[in-house]
């Protein structure tokens, strides 16, 4: 079976730097994304991790550890539009019958 | 560029009712996929397609059954609704390339079953 743990909900204000941890337990890996989601409106993507090592995207990165089934996402420069839930998704193969495994979701909250 | 699109946005359906979701994308995308998102829940697969003519089971396939007739659209049916499938839809699609992992979602189907 699938699983990914990622925390319900994460505090912080503006200007800060959050961190978003996943760990996952999944029969198949082939690797780890971060998609945000605002207002329960369509979830968009942000990264993608397949190798060990951090992604960055301007104010956002990803890292993976494989070895340690674990990934994050770091948030720096927080704004106030940053708060939006943010799900990590894992997808356990790399063609065929792939799907792709999300988590619960985190919920950001940003405070001035 | 319309990307994702799904048809309807809400519906309030009684008990035993029957209904059709239709998702609807542009890109050429081998792989579709139905989600529901409950609170607290995440988005949970329903079924997915790998291509035209192809459909598997997700993680939570009761009570659903899905075509993918055309490459560029995947239904899902409800043919007698509970109250228990109250739920937001999403609908996603995806390319088969490998190394793409990027999924594309619909705006959501707000589903009340009353």
């Amino acid at each position: 079976g699938q699983s990914l743990e990622q925390p319900s909900e994460v505090t912080a204000v503006e200007g800060a730097i959050v961190q978003i941890n996943c760990t996952y337990q999944t029969s198949g890996f082939y690797g780890l994304s971060w998609y945000q989601q605002h207002d329960g409106g369509a979830p968009t993507f942000l990264s993608y991790n397949a190798l060990d090592g951090l992604e960055e995207t301007g104010r956002f990165s990803s890292f993976l550890s494989r070895s340690d089934s674990y990934g994050y996402l770091l948030l720096q420069e927080l704004q106030m539009k940053d708060s939006a839930s943010y799900f990590c998704a894992v997808r356990d193969h790399p063609s065929g019958y792939s799907t792709l495994t999300f988590g619960k979701g985190t919920m950001l909250l940003v405070s001035p | 560029n319309a990307g994702v699109t799904q048809t309807p946005k809400f519906r309030v359906l009684k008990t035993g009712q029957s209904m059709t979701l239709l998702c609807a994308q542009d890109m050429n995308h081998e792989y579709m996929y139905w989600y529901r998102q409950d609170p607290g829940m995440g988005l949970r697969l329903i079924h997915y397609s790998v291509g035209e003519g192809t459909t598997a089971k997700g993680e939570v396939p009761d009570g659903y059954n899905v075509s993918r007739l055309k490459k560029q659209n995947f239904l899902l049916g409800l043919e007698s609704a509970a109250p228990s499938q109250t739920s937001v839809y999403f609908c996603a699609s995806n390319t088969r390339t490998t190394g793409n992992t990027e999924a594309f979602f619909g705006q959501g189907t707000r589903l009340t079953v009353v």
